[in-house]
């Protein structure tokens, strides 16, 4: 079975500029969560989507965004992006919310400039 | 959401068992104790969860305090792959958001 994929692993933007993160989750897996890690905040939660609803939300600004499709894939949307918004995103997917564990995938690295 | 204490960093020889404590004193009766491990260059990866009993699997064991107000994780041989930082998470049944604390970085020396 193949893993949680996202795409692109590496990224570059400027200051101003919008940036869209793609998840693809394990096949069957229906909830997709995203958190942000950076060396100084660690790792935080972002949000999660279930069957295309957005479910939980963290602490961060509306710039940040996502969307779920109805085939599970997830994208996360940044608006405005700021300095302090390079950090490795991460991409997790479990088959749905009871107990199971979450399997993440590789992460993209983002870069503000 | 309730937070976990874990020491910043443990050293253990390889091939020797590892205890990686963790204190959440204010745990919910409806908090399971999840651990997972985050390898250099890779996104985290689930090793074990309990509720109230220890548990086994493949990669570890969980011990649980009677009180739940501690747990620990426990790497029988640890080896050089098992180099990681481990984080302890509280997570609210029916909850998919995990909090991650600062986490225990475990060096395995050769």
């Amino acid at each position: 079975k193949a893993g949680v994929t996202q795409t692109p692993r590496y990224l570059i933007k400027t200051r101003g500029q919008q940036v869209t993160l793609s998840c693809s989750p394990i096949s069957g897996h229906r909830s997709v969560s995203w958190y942000q890690q950076t060396p100084g905040q660690g790792l935080q939660f972002l949000f999660e989507y279930f069957s295309e609803t957005q479910r939980n939300k963290g602490n961060f600004p509306g710039r940040f965004s996502g969307r779920q499709f109805s085939n599970s894939r997830s994208e996360m949307n940044v608006s405005t992006l700021e300095l302090g918004d390079s950090a490795l995103y991460l991409c997790a997917s479990s088959v749905d919310t009871l107990y199971n564990e979450q399997f993440f995938g590789p992460g993209t690295r983002l870069t503000v400039l | 959401d309730a937070k976990t204490t874990q020491p910043n960093s443990m050293e253990s020889n390889e091939e020797e068992p590892v205890h990686l404590p963790c204190n959440h004193s204010t745990i919910s009766g409806t908090d399971y104790i999840h651990w997972y491990r985050q390898l250099p260059s890779q996104g985290p990866e689930y090793v074990i969860h309990g509720l109230t009993s220890n548990v086994n699997n493949r990669m570890a064991s969980l011990a649980i305090a009677e009180d739940r107000k501690s747990s620990t994780l426990i790497l029988h041989r640890a080896t050089l792959r098992d180099a990681a930082v481990y984080y302890c998470i509280l997570r609210d049944v029916g909850a998919n958001n995990l909090f991650f604390g600062t986490g225990t970085r475990l060096t395995v020396i050769p």
